[in-house]
């Protein structure tokens, strides 16, 4: 079975600063990998996917992540946090077609 | 257009009711799902639909019965409601296989009293 594992349950960040949520997956398989996002009282929306090809994948509003097999982590960034970037974070994984299972997910907050 | 919409998105009730919740999307998409947020936000699945056929069951209580009347719609009727069944439930639905990406309704906040 795959699993997802977010380290940090909440990340708090000045802004103009570097966001850095970090995520590690168990799998036996070549993993699907996602990021998404949740804002307050709203429903998730998708960040970035990685499914095969380039291991650096970029998404909206500046996020990017990069799948590293050796260390089986997906670990999202983004080079200059905005006080719009507070939210939840959750990085999930594709088991198999029809189904994503999620991490316990990430919250951040920005500093003025 | 909302992709993805679910009404209600408030429900308060008493335990032992029973209650629906639905859930369309107009995206044109073969698969919808329900997933559960407790209230530490994690987000579990319950189900999952291909072509109105139910795919995954992940060892929800009975007292779950979903239904696809067509592939744009999948509601979730709740028996003998319990506290424990307070929480947000999310749809979702998506095209395409492992790598698809989902798109999620606003959710539907179930209380439970």
């Amino acid at each position: 079975a795959q699993s997802v594992t977010q380290l940090g349950s909440h990340v708090s960040v000045s802004e103009g600063a570097l966001v850095l949520l970090r995520c590690n997956y168990s799998s036996s398989v070549p993993p699907y990998l996602f990021w998404y996002v949740q804002y307050p009282n709203q429903g998730l929306q998708l960040l970035l996917k990685y499914t095969t090809g380039a291991t650096l994948v970029k998404g909206i509003n500046g996020f990017e992540a990069e799948f590293k097999k050796s260390e089986t982590s997906f670990h999202l960034t983004k080079p200059s946090a905005h006080m719009s970037d507070a939210a939840e974070y959750f990085c999930a994984v594709s088991e198999r077609d029809y189904k994503l299972s999620f991490g316990a997910g990430t919250t951040v907050t920005v500093r003025a | 257009d909302t992709a993805v919409s679910q009404t209600p998105k408030y429900l308060v009730t008493q335990m032992g009711n029973d209650k629906s919740i639905k859930c369309e999307q107009n995206l044109g998409h073969d698969t919808m799902y329900w997933y559960k947020q407790d209230s530490k936000k994690f987000l579990k699945i319950m189900f999952s639909y291909n072509n109105k056929e139910l795919i995954i069951n992940e060892t929800v209580p009975n007292r779950f019965s979903p239904k696809s009347p067509d592939k744009a719609h999948l509601n979730l009727h709740i028996n003998s409601l319990e506290l424990g069944d307070s929480a947000v439930y999310f749809c979702a639905s998506s095209q395409g296989g492992q790598g698809a990406k989902a798109f999620f309704g606003q959710g539907t906040r179930l209380t439970v009293v």
